[in-house]
């Protein structure tokens, strides 16, 4: 069955980076893209952006770039979400999703990774 | 971008009543490119409609997705107590992606 499984959670320091990986099962991995949504404490859901794992080439959101870069590794089914500089309001749920084929849906999620960043 | 709006914000119902639940975008979806979600506490989303009305794998038959257009609603025939969560609709119609800001599902 169609899994995917992320890191656990993170704490780290203003300024500090963080990587979470989003590993898949059951399923051809570079058939389907990856999709990173965000959640902040409390809030709803915010859709930062996707990577093609055929290739390689990712699509940010405009509030998502600079600091966010997706990649991946194939040889593993496993795509990673990396922050830099981290400030305070990055604080949040991190989920990844299975990119429907050819839509910008999410079919299956990951189970998301708290990231809590303070000093 | 475009913005969705649902309504109501929170519902109050108890097991057996059926819901509806409303989707506004700001600007006609492209294709009728809508999905909705459930969450509970403590859990990821679950895909439940795509394409606006097409219940998603595993989805049970009290489900359903109408509308086009601007105006989309998720609806759920009898309410199980296992219903009772968030709901959020997201449009992939038009880049970049966006979710509505969630409908609260309360047992009365």
């Amino acid at each position: 069955q169609v899994q995917l499984v992320q890191s656990g959670s993170e704490l780290k320091e203003p300024g500090a980076s963080v990587k979470v990986s989003c590993k898949a099962s059951g399923y051809t991995f570079t058939t389907y893209g990856v999709s990173w949504v965000r959640q902040a404490p409390g809030q709803g859901l915010e859709w930062m952006g996707w990577i093609n794992t055929n290739t390689g080439n990712p699509t940010y959101v405009q509030a998502f770039r600079g600091r966010f870069v997706f990649s991946l590794d194939t040889s593993v089914s496993t795509a990673y979400l990396q922050i830099n500089s981290l400030k305070a309001e990055d604080t949040a749920l991190y989920y990844c999703a299975r990119k429907s084929l050819g839509y910008n849906y999410g079919d299956y999620w990951g189970q998301g990774t708290p990231v809590t960043v303070s000093s | 971008e475009i913005v969705l709006t649902q309504s109501p914000g929170t519902l109050s119902l108890s097991p057996g009543e059926g819901a509806t639940l409303s989707c506004r975008a700001s600007q006609s979806i492209s294709n009728n490119y809508l999905a909705w979600y459930q969450q509970k506490p403590g859990q990821a989303p679950r895909l439940l409609i795509y394409g606006a009305s097409s219940r998603a794998t595993g989805i049970p038959d009290r489900f359903s997705g109408s509308g086009s257009g601007t105006d989309f609603a998720l609806t759920i025939s009898r309410l199980e107590p296992e219903d009772f969560a968030v709901y959020y609709c997201q449009q992939y119609g038009s880049s970049p992606s966006t979710f509505g800001q969630g409908t609260r599902l309360e047992i009365k």
